[in-house]
């Protein structure tokens, strides 16, 4: 099954600094690349993801980038805020139409400091 | 709203006290599934389903059942709760044949002593 590898476990870095995060995965039939992020007491929620057909995409101040031939994608936070404090998931999964499964690496707790 | 719930949010149980966690989803998704957190493992799966009345085994089975009556839910059943089941749990919810978004239930926080 696909096994995902998230580094580093914790982060800290100083507002307005780039955090960079990243995740290698096993499965290289897997095609999506979701990110989540959860604020301490909360859910987990969607703030970006990327297919295997594309190999970075940007949201504002969040971008991931993908390289299928390494096995591994990345999540880039440009301009932190205080407001980026939270652990964040990187997840794999390969779609195929009948099954779907995420499997999630296990977390990066991000602290934004003032 | 699109919403996944789960209840309750907290729960205090004893070891051998069958308890169930619900999971509800109006988003007409196929598939659901259950997760527990735990401090430095991040979201372990424990089982999922793909439709009614199939479900499946996930990386952490063991202790658990689950059933998919209905589409839209999803209960999570601890026959006999043990203290390594004291864990953070969430339901989530997607569609089966495209590659979205997964919706998370609040969690539910479980102590079993």
């Amino acid at each position: 099954g696909e096994n995902v590898e998230q580094h580093p476990s914790t982060l800290s870095v100083q507002e307005g600094d780039s955090a960079v995060i990243k995740c290698t995965y096993s499965d290289s039939a897997s095609n999506y690349f979701p990110w989540y992020k959860q604020e301490l007491g909360k859910r987990p929620q969607l703030i970006i993801d990327i297919r295997s057909n594309v190999g970075e995409k940007k949201d504002q101040r969040i971008a991931v980038t993908l390289n299928k031939t390494a096995k591994h994608f990345s999540l880039h936070i440009t301009e932190t805020q205080p407001e980026d404090s939270a652990v964040y998931f990187c997840a794999a999964t390969r779609n195929t139409g009948t099954a779907s499964k995420l499997t999630f690496g296990t977390g990066t707790r991000l602290q934004v400091t003032l | 709203e699109a919403q996944v719930t789960q209840n309750p949010r907290y729960l205090i149980t004893v070891t051998g006290k069958k308890l169930t966690v619900t999971c509800s989803q109006n988003m007409n998704h196929e598939y659901m599934s259950w997760y527990r957190q735990d401090p430095g493992l991040g979201l372990r799966q424990i089982y999922y389903s793909m439709n009614v009345e199939v479900t499946d085994k996930g990386d952490v089975p063991e202790g658990y059942k689950v059933s998919r009556k209905e589409k839209r839910n999803f209960p999570l059943i601890l026959e006999s709760p043990s203290p390594n089941q004291t864990s953070l749990y969430f339901c989530a919810s997607s569609f089966l044949d495209r590659n979205t978004e997964a919706f998370f239930g609040q969690g539910t926080r479980l102590t079993v002593v």
